[in-house]
């Protein structure tokens, strides 16, 4: 069965720092991941889409990583700002036969960026 | 422009009552979800209709019944809302195509106390 764990739960980081948001998923069967942002009271936004085949996947200040063997994906984001706070999920989409484009997601990351 | 609309946004209820919460994508997609995201934060996928046809349905109590009148619409009337129910639904949409390959867009959520 598959699971997805984002470590750590939570974040706070001094603007200008980089962000690093771990994802690790436990059956390297996907079709690809995807990262999303929640803001407080809104829906999810996807931040970026990678492929099984991908290594990663980079949109302006964001840069996602994935190594599909060893479960894991890294996003990074870079010279943080206040406005990049917020949650972070990663979702998985697992290879079967009933996959339908189902979504399996892990509990995020709750970021917190100071000015 | 909202692309996926849900209402209500919130929703307080008695146990034991029945209610029902609307979703309308104006998208053009094909396809539409209804999650559960629970106090722990995981989202969970509860069903999924492509074309008005039901092709996912996870194991939900079948107090939960979603209904498609038309490719735009998903609604989900629950019956005999119990305590457990409260949460935060979200309704998703993905354009027509490769239903493992496409992203996702989510709704704003409606959240549901029942007291």
């Amino acid at each position: 069965k598959q699971e997805v764990t984002q470590i750590p739960a939570a974040l706070s980081v001094p603007e200008g720092e980089n962000l690093v948001l771990n994802c690790s998923f436990t059956d390297s069967a996907i079709y690809n991941l995807q990262w999303f942002r929640q803001d407080p009271g809104k829906g999810l936004t996807s931040l970026l889409l990678i492929q099984s085949s991908q290594r990663e996947q980079t949109s302006g200040r964001l840069n996602a990583s994935l190594d599909k063997s060893s479960g894991r994906s890294t996003l990074y984001i870079a010279a943080s700002q206040p406005g990049d706070s917020a949650t972070y999920l990663c979702a998985v989409r697992p290879r079967t036969t009933d996959s339908w484009g189902k979504l399996q997601f892990g509990a995020g990351t709750q970021v917190v960026v100071t000015p | 422009d909202t692309a996926v609309s849900q209402t209500p946004k919130y929703l307080v209820t008695q146990m034991g009552n029945d209610k029902s919460i609307k979703c309308e994508q104006n998208l053009g997609h094909d396809t539409m979800y209804w999650y559960k995201q629970d106090s722990k934060k995981f989202l969970k996928i509860m069903f999924s209709y492509n074309n008005k046809e039901l092709i996912i349905n996870e194991t939900v109590p079948n107090r939960f019944s979603p209904k498609s009148p038309d490719k735009a619409h998903l609604n989900l009337h629950i019956n005999s809302l119990e305590l457990g129910d409260s949460a935060v639904y979200f309704c998703a949409s993905s354009p027509p195509g490769d239903l493992t390959q496409e992203t996702q867009y989510f709704g704003p959520g409606t959240r549901l106390l029942v007291l």
